[in-house]
C-alpha cells in the first residue's frame, strides 16, 4: 500500500492568513493526487484533483501543487469557513489511501 | 445533479454480515465511465477506502478486506451494495458510499460525489 503523510497534523492560524500543508507519498505517484475537506459531520469534499486541478464550484484561493511524492495544499487568505480538516489521498493504484488529516483550527 | 444516498442498520451483532445499500439518484449509475466506491471513517479517524464496483460489475477490494467482503450493482434500482461479514467493534464507523470520477486530461480518477454517510455499530 502506498503510505501518505501529512504534516502538519494540526495548525492554528487567523481568517486572512496564507496556510500550507504538505503530503508526502511513500512511492512516486506522480500527480495521482486529491485533496478534500471535511468538516465535522460532513461528508469528504473534493477541493483539489490530479494534484493541481480546481474542482468546479470550490473557491480560488485553494490551490495545489507537486508531482512524484511531495505535495502542497495552499488556501491563500483564510476564510472562517475554512476552518475544517484536510486530508490528502492518492489514485495512483489500488487500495485508495488517504493521509491522516491536517486539522485547521481558528487561532 | 446527482445525489447518492446510503441505507442500512445502524447495529450489526458481532460475528453477523454488515449490509449496506446505496442509491444512485439524478444520474444512471450505467452511464458514464465512473467507479462506485465505498469509504468508511471510525469516529477520529482518517477515511479507509472499502473498496469499488464499476458499471461492468466488475470490482476492486481493499486487500485488508478482501476476505470478508463483497459488493454488486443493481442497475434496475440504481443502487450498489456492500456486505462484510464476520463483523467485529473494529468495523465500527461512519459509512460512505462515493462516485469516482475521472479528469480525462490527467487519467486522474477522484472521488467527487459523496453520500452524507451512515453510522454502524458493531455491538452484542
Amino acid at each position: 500500500d502506498i503510505q501518505m503523510t501529512q504534516s502538519p497534523s494540526s495548525l492554528s492560524a487567523s481568517v486572512g492568513d496564507r496556510v500550507t500543508i504538505t503530503c508526502r507519498a511513500s512511492h512516486i505517484i506522480g500527480s495521482y493526487l486529491n485533496w478534500c475537506q471535511q468538516k465535522p459531520g460532513e461528508a469528504p469534499k473534493v477541493l483539489i484533483y490530479a494534484a493541481s486541478s480546481l474542482q468546479s464550484g470550490v473557491p480560488s484561493r485553494f490551490s495545489g501543487s507537486g508531482s512524484g511524492t511531495d505535495f502542497t495544499l495552499t488556501i491563500s487568505g483564510l476564510q472562517p469557513e475554512d476552518f475544517a480538516t484536510y486530508y490528502c489521498q492518492q489514485s495512483y493504484s489500488n487500495p485508495r489511501t488517504f493521509g491522516q488529516g491536517t486539522k485547521v483550527e481558528i487561532k | 445533479q446527482v445525489q447518492l444516498q446510503e441505507s442500512g442498520p445502524g447495529l450489526v451483532k458481532p460475528s453477523q454480515t454488515l449490509s449496506l445499500t446505496c442509491t444512485v439518484s439524478g444520474g444512471s449509475i450505467r452511464s458514464g465511465t465512473y467507479y462506485w466506491n465505498w469509504i468508511r471513517q471510525p469516529a477520529g479517524k482518517a477515511p479507509e477506502w472499502i473498496g469499488r464496483i464499476y458499471t461492468s460489475g466488475s470490482t476492486d477490494y481493499n486487500p485488508s478486506l478482501k476476505s470478508r467482503l463483497s459488493m454488486s450493482l443493481d442497475t434496475s434500482k440504481n443502487q450498489f451494495s456492500l456486505n462484510l461479514n464476520s463483523v467485529t467493534a473494529a468495523d465500527t464507523a461512519v459509512y460512505y458510499c462515493a462516485r469516482e470520477n475521472s479528469d480525462l486530461r490527467h487519467l486522474c480518477y477522484y472521488m467527487d460525489v459523496w453520500g452524507k454517510g451512515t453510522t454502524v455499530t458493531v455491538s452484542s
